[in-house]
């Protein structure tokens, strides 16, 4: 199976809903992502998970909070956004901790923000 | 901070006609990816370049790293419609004692009616 999976495909929340984005991967990877995908832009990291670690948060909003529940299984929980947080959120897994392993793309899901 | 600059953002090209695009990095990079990204889809990964100087093809995709191991350029001879999308690439390098994989900002292929 090589495959990441995601849900929801799409999702439209309020600015007081709190709402968690899923994402799985059975390749027995140990590096998860969270990127933002802004249109016609190129993906924009937003965590790392390494091991089940936390190991990189480039600066991203505490309305933003990640989960790695165990090794094949990574959220992304949602609270208190706002509109220009509607985007495409992608997740990605690869064997390592990015040493220039290839990354392997969810579908991703398509949020937005009212 | 570190970038890696992507060239052009956009190109429009007959079927049939060849298309490349170049990425250019203000410091030495471990390795770069490329990655494809179709119209509503999700990156996909192309291939990884590792060596100073390494070409590699696949079919009609030429990817090249450059000597320097600051830039790098994906050729395609001969497009067809299935090669539509945004090419992406993503050099790696080590800061903050992390590898971190830097992107480019993308060009979009374009194939003319």
């Amino acid at each position: 199976d090589t495959e990441v999976t995601q849900t929801p495909k799409h999702l439209v929340m309020g600015m007081t809903n709190k709402k968690s984005l899923k994402c799985e991967q059975h390749m027995g990877h140990r590096a998860m992502y969270w990127y933002k995908q802004k249109a016609k832009k190129p993906p924009e990291l937003m965590f790392v998970y390494s091991y089940e670690k936390l190991s990189i948060n480039e600066s991203v909003p505490s309305r933003f909070s990640p989960e790695c529940p165990n090794s094949s299984l990574l959220n992304l929980h949602l609270h208190a956004l706002q509109p220009e947080d509607s985007a495409l959120y992608l997740c990605a897994s690869s064997q390592a901790p990015s040493g220039g392993a290839e990354q392997f793309f969810g579908p991703g899901t398509r949020l937005t923000v009212l | 901070g570190q970038q890696v600059m992507q060239i052009p953002q956009y190109q429009h090209v007959q079927e049939g006609e060849d298309f490349t695009t170049y990425c250019n990095s203000s410091t030495t990079l471990s390795n770069i990816q490329w990655y494809k990204q179709r119209p509503g889809g999700h990156p996909v990964f192309l291939i990884q370049l590792v060596k100073s100087g390494e070409v590699k093809k696949q079919k009609r995709l030429t990817f090249q790293f450059g000597e320097a191991k600051k830039n790098s350029s994906l050729h395609i001879t001969a497009t067809q419609t299935t090669d539509v999308g945004t090419y992406f690439c993503a050099g790696t390098t080590f800061m903050d004692s992390n590898y971190q994989l830097i992107w480019g900002a993308g060009t979009k292929l374009i194939i003319k009616p």
